[in-house]
């Protein structure tokens, strides 16, 4: 039984540059969640996939992230021009949907913009 | 506007007695409360969790209590073990209004002593 993982565990990058970041779920998820987390706060909601289709944004995702999830099984974050202030832990999250809604959260990819 | 509050940012605990988390929330449209527990580096590892027509689920050494008329939850762990500890997040989703996002508090720093 694999659990949800994400990759890269470590990001660097200089601001301004793109990044994209992988979330594989566990295998019989169909729901899929990106959340991000910053120093001493708890995870905050990103963005909902339900297979393939995109269902729910929050206001936390602006013009510059893109979220895909091209056949419903991995997703892709993308951040475009990144700034300082996307720095952070970006977690990936599934759940099945089925009558549960405990959602199982990957390790994270942590971001430092520079 | 923080939905989901968790006060006490730390608590210290002999080894084999009783921890209590405690965590309140605004939005009376929350039906099902979640608690996870974070190592440094990983992601939220789910741990218990409770729907609103519940005021107390059991799992081994970890109960939660709900009390809806006061917004208010608590995890209470007994005996208190070394390895637990670690960061616990409340959580809490509304999902009869369609939301599948967990609304997440700051954590507590739960450290027990040997």
């Amino acid at each position: 039984d694999t659990g949800v993982s994400q990759d890269p565990r470590h990001k660097i990058t200089k601001r301004g540059q793109n990044v994209t970041f992988r979330c594989d779920p566990i295998s019989e998820h169909n729901r899929l969640y990106w959340y991000r987390q910053t120093l001493g706060q708890g995870p905050e909601f990103l963005t909902y996939f339900q297979n393939e289709a995109q269902l729910e944004k929050s206001r936390l995702l602006s013009d510059r992230f893109s979220a895909e999830r091209p056949k419903g099984s991995f997703s892709t974050l993308e951040i475009q021009r990144t700034e300082q202030g996307d720095s952070a832990m970006y977690l990936c999250a599934s759940s099945s949907g089925t009558g549960s809604y405990e959602q199982y959260f990957g390790p994270g990819t942590r971001l430092t913009v520079t | 506007d923080q939905q989901v509050k968790q006060n006490s940012p730390s608590l210290s605990v002999q080894e084999g007695r009783i921890s209590i988390l405690n965590c309140d929330y605004t939005n009376s449209m929350f039906d099902y409360f979640l608690w996870y527990k974070k190592y440094p580096a990983e992601g939220p590892t789910f741990l218990i969790s409770i729907s609103s027509i519940k005021d107390k689920n059991e799992d081994g050494r970890f109960t939660v209590f709900l009390n809806k008329s006061a917004k208010h939850l608590s995890l209470h762990i007994v005996p208190s073990q070394p390895g637990d500890s670690a960061v616990y997040f409340c959580a809490a989703i509304h999902h009869q209004t369609g939301a599948n996002n967990l609304f997440f508090g700051t954590g507590t720093r739960l450290t027990v002593i040997p």
